[in-house]
């Protein structure tokens, strides 16, 4: 198993340019989260997906949009980046069945550079 | 609302000292609450984790952590560190029960460097 996989890995963007993160998980897990990390913040939930079809705002989500079409795959859109988008962006995943007892399992990030 | 201070935003120690990484969080409903380590350019890994019963956890790589509900805390702990031990800790808490949707909080993390 692959286990959460990121896509890409890093990138930089001008301000007011868009993009997409993309991320998959193999592990048949019904609950998709995406976070952004920033330094002395810790990590803070962006938006999270409790099944395919459905998504739902974090802590964080504005200027952010998200979908999941897939079971499998989690997408994060930036429309118009800008500077304080500027950050390690996380995607996790986790059971549904023992709820929030359950472990995440997290990628390996994307490094993100908005100029 | 559940939050989470980590005291400590870097702990350097030497290599066989023992190391206490400091966690508090605060709730009105009960929580389960999580210990992860993030090793240099890669993603988080779960340590341990307290969901009831004894309040002594044990994790992998030789960690432990002890949940204390009247201080509400859960410090994580090593008797002897190694090298590789050094990496980011991040605590987290998330309400226990209900629909939370497993919608953890963090703390700012915590820096553990080891020095030979």
């Amino acid at each position: 198993n692959a286990g959460v996989t990121q896509t890409p890995k890093f990138r930089v963007l001008k301000t007011g340019q868009s993009m997409t993160l993309l991320c998959a998980q193999d592990m048949n897990h019904e609950y998709m989260y995406w976070y952004r990390q920033d330094p002395g913040m810790g990590l803070r939930l962006i938006h999270y997906s409790v099944g395919e079809g459905t998504t739902a705002k974090g802590e964080v989500p504005d200027g952010y949009n998200v979908s999941r079409l897939k079971k499998q795959n989690f997408l994060l859109g930036l429309e118009s980046a800008a500077p304080s988008q500027t950050s390690v962006y996380f995607c996790a995943s986790s059971w549904l069945a023992g709820g929030p007892s359950e472990t995440q399992y997290f990628g390996p990030g994307t490094r993100l550079l908005v100029l | 609302a559940q939050s989470v201070t980590q005291l400590d935003s870097q702990v350097p120690v030497f290599e066989e000292a023992p190391v206490e990484l400091r966690c508090n969080y605060s709730s009105s409903v009960s929580v389960y609450l999580f210990w992860y380590v993030q090793y240099p350019n890669q993603g988080l890994q779960l340590l341990l984790k307290y969901l009831s019963g004894s309040t002594l956890v044990k994790g992998i790589n030789g960690f432990e952590a002890e949940f204390n509900k009247s201080q509400t805390s859960f410090h994580l702990r090593k008797p002897s560190v190694h090298i590789s031990d050094t990496a980011e800790y991040f605590c987290a808490v998330i309400r226990a029960g209900g629909t939370s949707y497993g919608k953890l909080t963090f703390g700012q993390g915590t820096i553990l460097t080891v020095h030979p």
